[in-house]
């Protein structure tokens, strides 16, 4: 079945201690994004790649990067992970053919602790 | 400032009965509407949408119906039965704006 992919499903890291989180997909969908949800919190959308052009929400900080290096592909790397990081991350996948009401479809999520 | 509000954060219904999830929204630009579904350790599942050129949507026990003029929209499962216990989110956005401006969801659950 085609998918989204989120590995791990639990990342522990170390405060400070860069860590990446990966996604992939077999929907050949031109646009990834990649959400942070906390607890009884909607999703937050920190950026996306619509093909290979990258879109960084204003206000998500300089500590999250992102990279896609293929179609199926995409990365979400926090170079200095704090404790308010913590949070649920998930990655979405969307078909985006001019301006139409896409559909997302998201991965099950990397659930990040930071000790 | 929340643009999508699901102002219940939890909902208990009878398995069987009906139950109704709702979301207000502020921006009137916005003119495409969606639920999704989330069980636990899990992503969200798409559900059912709507246009802003209809005021409702009908599919199998999901129903949505949208009120532009009171921005008010509606989620309707009749009957309800325990595998729709999840959280459910409501989300909007405006033709011309890719992004999905989210609800902080409502947590439903059915009770047999």
């Amino acid at each position: 079945d085609a998918m989204v992919i989120q590995n791990p499903r639990y990342q522990v890291t170390q405060f400070g201690k860069p860590v990446t989180l990966s996604c992939s997909q077999t929907l050949n969908h031109n646009v990834m994004y990649w959400y942070q949800q906390k607890s009884s919190q909607a999703p937050k959308l920190l950026f996306h790649y619509y093909d290979k052009d990258f879109n960084n929400e204003a206000d998500t900080p300089d500590n999250f990067q992102s990279r896609r290096p293929n179609t199926s592909f995409c990365f979400l790397d926090i170079r200095s992970p704090g404790l308010g990081d913590a949070a649920m991350y998930l990655c979405a996948t969307s078909s985006r053919t001019g301006v139409t009401n896409e559909k997302l479809f998201f991965g099950s999520g990397t659930q990040l602790s930071v000790l | 400032d929340q643009q999508v509000k699901q102002n219940s954060p939890s909902l208990s219904v009878q398995e069987g009965r009906i139950s109704i999830l709702n979301c207000d929204y502020t921006n009137s630009m916005f003119d495409y509407f969606l639920w999704y579904k989330k069980y636990p350790a899990e992503g969200p599942t798409f559900l059912i949408s709507i246009s802003s050129i209809k005021d409702k949507n009908e599919d199998g026990r999901f129903t949505v119906f949208l009120n532009k003029s009171a921005k008010h929209l509606s989620l309707h499962i009749v009957p309800s039965q325990p595998g729709d216990s999840a959280v459910y989110f409501c989300a909007a956005k405006k033709d011309s704006n890719y992004q999905l401006i989210w609800g902080a969801g409502t947590k439903l659950i059915i009770k047999p």
